[in-house]
């Protein structure tokens, strides 16, 4: 079976370009994360979505931020305008409600 | 806001050494999961112990919940190069589908 599917996986931007990261969760599984991991922060969650509707953005960190579900299949999350500060590794995660969270390789965010 | 410290931060260690590593939670966990990163990747759940004193063991790793069901520790035994990772505890909400990480125990098990 395929696990989360995350596109790029590796991307280099200038400061102040849009962003965009893109994620296709695991079939059936209707519950999905977005996460951001630093090495100062670690691993955080930025926003959760339940059935295709944002459930908690409490961790979004600003309004440059933004994520969408239009399906079940697919999920993004948008940074505009970006900022070196926003580099990180972006994970998107799924799961069924109540069970395990998988999650996908990452999308290494280097903004300079 | 329920805070959750690992500890060491990390570690190096030889190929056949033990060891142990711990985390500790500000407040009671819903359940705690344990998960392993790999370099490159995503983290990848190793285990889940819900009941205060529980012990879960997964081959080599023995996974231990405190009675009060604030802490936990995670002991390898004989640890080899493949145990390399990141290892990180998280706590589930009360319905179980958002998870809080600790900062992590980054483990180097050298040959």
């Amino acid at each position: 079976d395929a696990g989360v599917i995350q596109s790029p996986r590796h991307e280099v931007t200038e400061m102040g370009q849009e962003v965009t990261l893109r994620c296709k969760p695991i079939s059936g599984h209707n519950s999905l994360f977005w996460y951001r991991q630093t090495m100062m922060r670690g691993l955080e969650l930025l926003i959760y979505f339940n059935n295709n509707v944002p459930i908690d953005d409490s961790g979004m960190p600003e309004d440059r931020f933004s994520a969408k579900m239009p399906n079940a299949s697919f999920s993004t999350l948008k940074i505009q305008p970006s900022e070196p500060r926003d580099s990180a590794v972006y994970f998107c995660a799924s799961s069924e409600e109540r069970n395990t969270i998988y999650f996908g390789e990452g999308s290494w965010l280097t903004v300079v | 806001t329920q805070l959750l410290e690992q500890s060491p931060q990390f570690l190096s260690i030889q190929e056949g050494e033990n060891l142990t590593v711990y985390c500790n939670s500000s407040s009671v966990f819903s359940s705690l999961q344990w998960y392993r990163q790999e370099p490159g990747e995503g983290p990848v759940l190793l285990v889940t112990v819900v009941t205060g004193g529980e012990v879960k063991k997964l081959k080599r790793l023995t996974f231990q919940f405190g009675d009060a069901r604030k802490d936990s520790s995670l002991h390898i035994t004989a640890a080899q190069p493949g145990d390399t990772g990141l290892y990180l505890c998280a706590d589930s909400n009360n319905a179980g589908n958002m998870l809080t990480f600790g900062g992590g125990t980054r483990l180097m098990v050298k040959p």
